[in-house]
């Protein structure tokens, strides 16, 4: 069906504060990945999973980021307490069965006061 | 975490000109190497991609060189036009993970 979908597209929080990002990944798509995008940089890789199981976490910068993939479709990428550094675009992609190519969601910009 | 190294970060070109971007990897464990375009306000698309087993690969007006011992590949777009003014990133994957170099910045001059 539609692309990969991201929400909320955009989120303002406090420092300290815990914020749970959204991926819903196109139908099908097996494989899906969280990147963090700051400013003038490229994709930075976060986690990946195949189906609903993490088999690389290596990206996470610290144990406040977690992401989850419970029924193998929707993911939630989740940071608790948040700080400043956090402040980046958020973008998760999918990819299909024995394909290479990832699409890429819109992304969630997160600004941490 | 930068594992992917790309050059320039940012390059100005008439139209109609050859503009090159230099990608350089270090894990010899990626096997898929992808170019992205990114308009502002956008995610990335991919462009075109290679493989290592394969030296270069031609779509339409780009063109990817890959040469597998040097650990490098490049992105030439042919007979560039305003409308590829974007920023461009590479990028090596693997079975788990994706490394995305740090990205260029062309402009098209008409």
């Amino acid at each position: 069906g539609a692309g990969v979908s991201q929400s909320p597209r955009y989120k303002v929080t406090k420092r300290g504060q815990d914020v749970a990002l959204r991926c819903d990944p196109i139908s099908g798509h097996v494989s899906l990945y969280w990147y963090r995008q700051a400013l003038g940089q490229g994709p930075e890789f976060l986690t990946y999973f195949n189906y609903e199981a993490q088999q690389d976490k290596s990206g996470l910068p610290n144990d406040r980021f977690s992401a989850e993939r419970p029924e193998g479709s929707i993911s939630t990428l989740t940071i608790q307490r948040t700080e400043q550094r956090d402040s980046a675009m958020y973008r998760c992609a999918s990819r299909g069965v024995g394909a290479q190519t990832q699409y890429f969601g819109p992304g969630t910009r997160l600004l941490v006061l | 975490q930068q594992q992917v190294k790309q050059s320039p970060q940012s390059l100005i070109v008439q139209k109609g000109g050859i503009p090159i971007i230099n990608c350089a990897y270090e894990n010899t464990a990626f096997d898929y190497f992808p170019w992205y375009q990114q308009f502002p306000g956008k995610g990335p698309a991919l462009l075109i991609a290679i493989r290592p087993d394969v030296s270069e690969k031609k779509e339409g007006r780009f063109t990817i060189s890959f040469n597998k011992s040097a650990k490098q590949f490049s992105l030439h777009i042919m007979d560039s036009q305003p409308g590829d003014s974007a920023t461009y990133f590479c990028a090596a994957s693997g079975r788990t993970h994706a490394r995305f170099g740090a990205g260029t910045r062309l402009t098209v001059k008409p």
